[in-house]
């Protein structure tokens, strides 16, 4: 069972620039989470997606915009950036209408100057 | 909408000493709970986690966590620590029934000490 895959592992960008980050499911899983976790915090809930659209968004602007594919991996695309977008990305995969659990990539560290 | 408090963000124990993590919760609907701990540089590991029936979880490498409805606590217990469990413990909680958002505390760092 091939687990959850984020690329790249770091990122370094500079303010108002444009980013893409990617995310590979567990496989059986059809849905995509992803969170923004801000040094020494909890990680922030994004959105979801499922089903190729998006299911569920957390308190973040219309600039956090994403995808899934047919075969369930997802992009984060973040624009126009910001020095408080600087963080660890987090993409999660489950299965719909599951228990809620979610298993988690590595992550991608994003830094904008 | 769900809520999670962790009331200490660090906690140091010396080694094979028990230590506990609080958690508490706010919900208005039923719930699912987690924990996750997270090594540096890395992503979230599931820890354990409470879905339903006995309100006491255990993980493989010995810790444990009970589930208490009427105090909304989900508090992690260790009785003996290793240097190996320095690490980041978020606790997190999702509605049941669906929607898979998990909202996470502020984290518990806890620091072995030999």
């Amino acid at each position: 069972e091939t687990g959850v895959t984020q690329s790249p592992t770091h990122l370094i960008k500079t303010r108002g620039q444009q980013v893409t980050l990617r995310c590979s499911s567990q496989s059986g899983h059809n849905t995509v989470s992803w969170y923004q976790q801000a040094l020494g915090q909890g990680p922030q809930f994004i959105f979801q997606y499922y089903r190729e659209e998006e299911n569920g968004r957390g308190n973040f602007p219309p600039r956090f915009s994403g995808l899934q594919f047919p075969n369930y991996s997802s992009e984060l695309n973040v624009n126009a950036l910001e020095l408080d977008d600087s963080a660890l990305y987090l993409c999660a995969s489950s299965r719909s209408g599951g228990t809620g659990e979610q298993f988690f990539g590595p992550g991608t560290r994003l830094t904008v100057l | 909408a769900q809520s999670v408090t962790q009331l200490d963000s660090q906690v140091p124990v010396f080694e094979e000493a028990p230590v506990e993590l609080r958690c508490n919760y706010s919900s208005s609907v039923s719930v699912y709970l987690f924990w996750y701990v997270q090594y540096p540089n890395q992503g979230l590991q599931l820890l354990l986690k409470y879905l339903s029936g006995s309100t006491l979880v255990e993980s493989i490498n010995g810790f444990e966590a009970e589930f208490n409805k009427s105090q909304t606590s989900f508090h992690l217990r260790k009785p003996s620590v290793h240097i190996s469990d320095t690490a980041e413990y978020f606790c997190a909680v999702t509605r049941t029934g669906g929607g898979n958002k998990l909202t996470f505390g502020t984290g518990t760092q806890l620091k072995v000490e030999l």
